[in-house]
């Protein structure tokens, strides 16, 4: 069975810093996928992130980038000029041959 | 407009009501999905279907239904519902990719509450 740990409950930072989430996953499979999504207070689910097990070079979008190592099963996502509608709960991940398993969440307050 | 819709938005039942929320996608897309969303277990994914008339569960199946008898919709049926299936809960579909590792479009959520 696949897991995926968020051990960060909740974070904060300061409008304009960086911040880092951490995740961590466990499986025996070697064709998956990893994604943050991100559910601000109006619920609605949004895909920050997207990274594709077989590539070695980290995904960005923009202010969002991960840092995916594979061999110690990690992924952070990394948050930089953090902005207050950035301010959400947000989830890490996986999915492998149609089972998406997701983290229990962080809880990012952005402080102006 | 490509979206997922689910229906109702928002639900308050009695424990034994049977009741179904809907999900309608139209974006043709192959793989559908339903999860639960709970305080602190982030979510957990009931039941998913790779096409018409396939489904299969997922990690908490248990007091669920589900039929994909059309490929835009797929409805989630509580036969007896109890309360301990009072949640947040999210439809979602995605193209099949070959391998069903696509990204998942989710639907805004029905909140679900069972005295």
């Amino acid at each position: 069975a696949q897991t995926v740990t968020q051990s960060q409950p909740e974070m904060s930072v300061q409008e304009a810093e960086t911040v880092t989430l951490s995740c961590t996953y466990d499986t025996s499979e070697n064709n998956y996928y990893l994604f943050w999504y991100k559910q601000p207070p109006s619920r609605q689910m949004i895909l920050v992130i997207r990274q594709e097990a077989y590539k070695q070079q980290n995904a960005t979008e923009n202010r969002f980038s991960v840092n995916f190592q594979k061999a110690a099963k990690s992924f952070s996502l990394k948050i930089s000029d953090s902005q207050l509608g950035d301010t959400a709960m947000y989830f890490c991940a996986f999915i492998s041959y149609g089972k998406l398993t997701f983290g229990q969440g962080t809880i990012l307050t952005v402080h102006p | 407009e490509a979206q997922v819709t689910q229906n109702p938005r928002y639900l308050i039942t009695v424990t034994g009501k049977k009741l179904t929320v809907t999900c309608s996608q139209n974006m043709n897309h192959e793989y559908m999905s339903w999860y639960r969303q709970d305080p602190g277990l982030g979510l957990r994914q009931i039941y998913y279907s790779m096409n018409v008339e396939v489904t299969d569960k997922g990690d908490v199946p248990e007091g669920y239904k589900v039929s994909r008898k059309e490929k835009r919709n797929f409805p989630l049926i509580l036969e007896s519902p109890s309360p301990n299936q009072t949640s947040l809960y999210f439809c979602a579909s995605s193209p099949s990719g070959g391998d069903y590792t696509d990204t998942q479009y989710f639907g805004p959520g029905t909140r679900l509450t069972v005295l």
